[in-house]
This record gives C-alpha cells, structure tokens and sequence, in this order.
C-alpha cells in the first residue's frame, strides 16, 4: 500500500518566491497534518484538517503561509513570499479520526531551502 | 516551557548496552503517549505506545508514570541500528494533536 505521498522532495528557491508543497494522505484516512522540523525547534505542528476542515491552524507562523485541502486525496501548503528562515523540512502526515490509535503515518518530508 | 521536554543528548553507548531516555510533559490532560523513532534525514515512525501498565516490545520498554508526568523508555541489548533520535509524544484528545519533544539522539558504538 502506498504510504503518505510528498512532491516536492527537495525545494530550492530564492527569498521571496512563492513554494507550494503537495500532500497525498494515506487512502481512507480523514486527518492530515503539516509540521515542519528544524534543528532549533524540532517538530512542530502548522495546521491539521478533518474531513478535510481545518481544525486548528494555531501553528501557522505567520499570514504568508497558507494550506488548502480541496478534497480527501490531496493538500497543499503554500509559503508567499517565503524567507530564508522558512528552510526546515516539512513533513505531512495522515491517521485515522476518530480512531483507537493515534498513530499518525508521516510522509517522507520535503526538504526547503530557501536563499 | 515545552509542553513536551527531554534531554536532547547524544547518548553514545557500546553495542549490548542498556540505555534509558526519560520525558516530562506539562499537560496533565493529555492522554495517550508514544515514542518515535526518527532515522537520519528520514520521517518520524511509530515506535511505541505507553501505558500506565507499562509495556514491552522486545528489547524496548516503555513506561507511564501520570502521578510525576513522566514517561520513560528503556533500550536493553543496543544494537547498531538502534542509531536515531527517539520521540517522546503526548495526545491530547481535547485538541486532536499529537506534542513532540524535541527527541533525544543515541549512538550506538561498535
């Protein structure tokens, strides 16, 4: 089966440029979440959708991010313009909900660099 | 302070070693827990969940303690490929999310 799905898995651009990361969520699962990791702050969560809603975008650092969900199959997350302080590695990951294990499955994460 | 804390390390241990990790969370609502695990440039990996019962899959261990908000796990035997940095996650189901610690790195050494 395949697993959660990310495009692009490298991303180099320049200050200033829009970056649109894509997600395909595991079949069946109704819940995916966008993190973001770097070495000074870890993993943290930037939006997460139900039944394709979004539930809590608390996360979100700032107005130039955005993330969408049109459908159960497919996400984007948008950074315009981005920053160099935008680079870290974005992982998307879907699960179950409700569901009796919380797992969730991450996608293989798309590594931004921003110049 | 983080809502999920550990010691970031590097434990470097010599392969057959026991190793523990500990974690601290701050919301006493919180759940569920589980441990991670995060290979190299690789995505994070359901490790383990952690019960108040404490439970045991092989040589890992992983145990609950709600009174001191506490969670701990326990590596016997360490492998080589045990190399990689080890997630302490809390649930909340009030919010839906899954809280990450910042992880901590073992080094397993031949």
């Amino acid at each position: 089966d395949a697993g959660v799905i990310q495009s692009p898995r490298h991303e180099v651009t320049e200050m200033g440029q829009e970056v649109t990361l894509r997600c395909k969520p595991i079949s069946g699962h109704n819940s995916l979440f966008w993190y973001r990791q770097t070495m000074m702050r870890g993993l943290e969560l930037l939006i997460y959708f139900n039944n394709n809603v979004p539930i809590d975008d608390s996360g979100m650092p700032e107005d130039r991010f955005s993330a969408k969900m049109p459908n159960a199959s497919f996400s984007t997350l948008k950074i315009q313009p981005s920053e160099p302080r935008d680079s870290a590695v974005y992982f998307c990951a879907s699960s179950l909900f409700p569901g009796t294990v919380k797992e969730q499955y991450f996608g293989p994460g798309t590594r931004l660099t921003v110049t | 302070r983080k809502e999920v804390e550990q010691d970031p390390g590097p434990f470097n241990v010599p392969e057959g070693a026991t190793v523990a990790f500990n974690c601290t969370y701050s919301n006493s609502a919180s759940q569920s827990f589980f441990w991670y695990r995060q290979d190299c440039r690789k995505e994070p990996k359901l490790l383990m969940s952690v019960y108040s019962s404490g439970n045991e899959d092989g040589r890992f261990t992983a145990q609950l303690n709600r009174a001191s908000q506490y969670i701990s796990l326990l590596i016997r035997d360490s492998k080589l490929s045990d190399s990689a940095t080890y997630l302490c996650v809390a649930y909340s189901g009030n919010t839906g999310k899954l809280i990450f610690g910042q992880g901590t790195t073992l080094q397993v050494k031949p």
